[in-house]
């Protein structure tokens, strides 16, 4: 089956650049999702299709993917940014969709 | 505005039974992907099954021969039969759209807990 590995965290200061990984076997292949989860709450997309962003999502998120990497970028971050984060994937050989382990992001 | 509202969660014992529902609104269950999606507590999300606006059904290996996905047009409704229970099943159990099988998650439920133990 197919595997997406992400670190287990991430910090970053206010103000600074945060970049979230997601690892994949030619995942740059495949179409990536990124979804933010806050304690408590259900996740919300944030990326879709590997740098598109929702209507309301800031512009200082972006993601990019290419080769065994996808990347989640989220610029000037804010204290409310800290979250969870999931990459997203569909596995066409097993037809079933994969999550990666996420990321807790902290804002210093 | 969109929505998907879980429910049928609850405590149940090793071995039992439970059905889960979506209702949604504002748009169709059948002209869509429809998936359920739990996180186990203080873990990750795991995809566990969806069902296809064809409706061709799919399940995540540790879920294959004890749940079934499935919908009801005419309520507008998913559904996630789950049988044979085991502790590890306790999450939260979120019902989650696609537009296509590659598109990602646009609209979740809030989500309903699981609880499986004696």
């Amino acid at each position: 089956s197919y595997v997406l590995t992400q670190p287990p965290s991430v910090s970053v200061a206010p103000g600074k650049t945060a970049r979230i990984t997601c690892g994949g076997n030619n995942i740059g292949s495949k179409s990536v999702h990124w979804y933010q989860q806050k304690p408590g709450q259900a996740p919300v997309l944030v990326i879709y299709y590997d740098s598109d962003r929702p209507s309301g999502i800031p512009e200082r998120f972006s993601g990019s993917n290419s080769g065994n990497t996808a990347t989640l970028t989220i610029s000037r971050v804010e204290a409310g940014d800290e979250a969870d984060y999931y990459c997203q994937v569909w596995d066409s050989s097993s037809d079933h969709q994969v999550f990666g382990g996420g990321t807790k992001l902290t804002v210093l | 505005e969109v929505q998907l509202v879980e429910s049928g969660g609850g405590l149940i014992q090793p071995g039992g039974s439970l059905r889960l529902s979506c209702a949604a609104s504002e748009f169709t269950v059948s002209g869509n992907y429809m998936s359920w999606v739990r996180q186990a507590p203080g873990k990750g999300l795991e995809w566990v099954s969806v069902i296809y606006s064809g409706g061709n059904t799919f399940y995540a290996d540790s879920v294959k021969g004890r749940f079934t996905i499935s919908r009801d047009n005419s309520k507008n409704t998913l559904y996630l039969q789950m049988n044979s229970l085991r502790a590890e099943d306790t999450a939260v159990y979120y019902c989650a759209r696609s537009t296509a099988v590659v598109a990602a998650f646009d609209y979740w439920g809030q989500g309903t807990l699981v609880t499986v133990s004696s």
